[in-house]
């Protein structure tokens, strides 16, 4: 157990759709990353918070977008869902924004749009 | 821009016999690179790191891999495979991105271990 939770674990939506994706960080970790995992792309980043604050974008769609709240969880938004879109979603978390920190990865949420 | 590539996206061993991953990356700074394995319907857990320091890292579960600059490789060794140890497994290099930082995959290598 990583110490990093998401939810909900399964999703199956319909195209056209929006959901939310919910991540919570290891006690005390600052920084949240998100990644997707699919057959086609593998394993790509797309966006990173610190205390509260976007600091790095990846390969994220203009339809996604992410928050990290004050208390330090973090939500992917994702619109106007895609067949493409299908994938399994992965949050991860590190003490703070450096590149020598250990990423620590959440279960990830297996996303099905139909 | 860093980048890694796994050579192998399957590889198959016996039990008990060595287990060798590949994983050479390009970084025009010095790498920061990571092994993490993947079992089927579960997240990501790293085996080891090399950021600084000596370049032989022990891992969990038995693995190794060496940081070789000349070579730019990282590749990831195990001296005797075990069932338990099917599972995908993602070498990463680490950078800074913009104000932040990330990790980049290369694009897995499924082990199998037979008996």
């Amino acid at each position: 157990d990583s110490g990093v939770t998401q939810t909900p674990k399964h999703l199956i939506t319909a195209t056209g759709q929006r959901v939310t994706l919910r991540c919570s960080p290891r006690s005390g970790d600052l920084s949240v990353y998100w990644y997707q995992q699919s057959l086609d792309q593998g394993l790509q980043f797309l966006i990173q918070y610190y205390n509260g604050e976007e600091r790095a974008k990846g390969n994220i769609l203009e339809r996604f977008s992410a928050q990290q709240f004050p208390d330090l969880h973090s939500e992917l938004n994702l619109s106007s869902l895609e067949l493409g879109d299908s994938a399994l979603y992965f949050c991860a978390s590190s003490p703070r924004q450096d590149p020598t920190d250990t990423q620590y990865f959440g279960p990830g949420t297996r996303l099905t749009v139909l | 821009a860093q980048s890694v590539t796994q050579l192998g996206s399957h590889v198959s061993v016996s039990e008990g016999a060595l287990v060798l991953l590949r994983c050479n990356y390009s970084s025009s700074v010095p790498p920061y690179l990571f092994w993490y394995v993947q079992y089927p319907n579960q997240g990501l857990q790293l085996l080891l790191k090399y950021t600084t320091g000596a370049t032989l890292v022990k891992g969990i579960n038995g693995f190794e891999a060496e940081f070789k600059k000349s070579e730019t490789s990282f590749h990831l060794t195990k001296p005797s495979a075990h069932m338990s140890d099917a599972a995908e497994y993602f070498c990463a290099v680490s950078g800074f991105t913009g104000g932040g930082n990330k990790l980049t995959f290369g694009t897995g290598t499924q082990l199998k271990v037979e008996l």
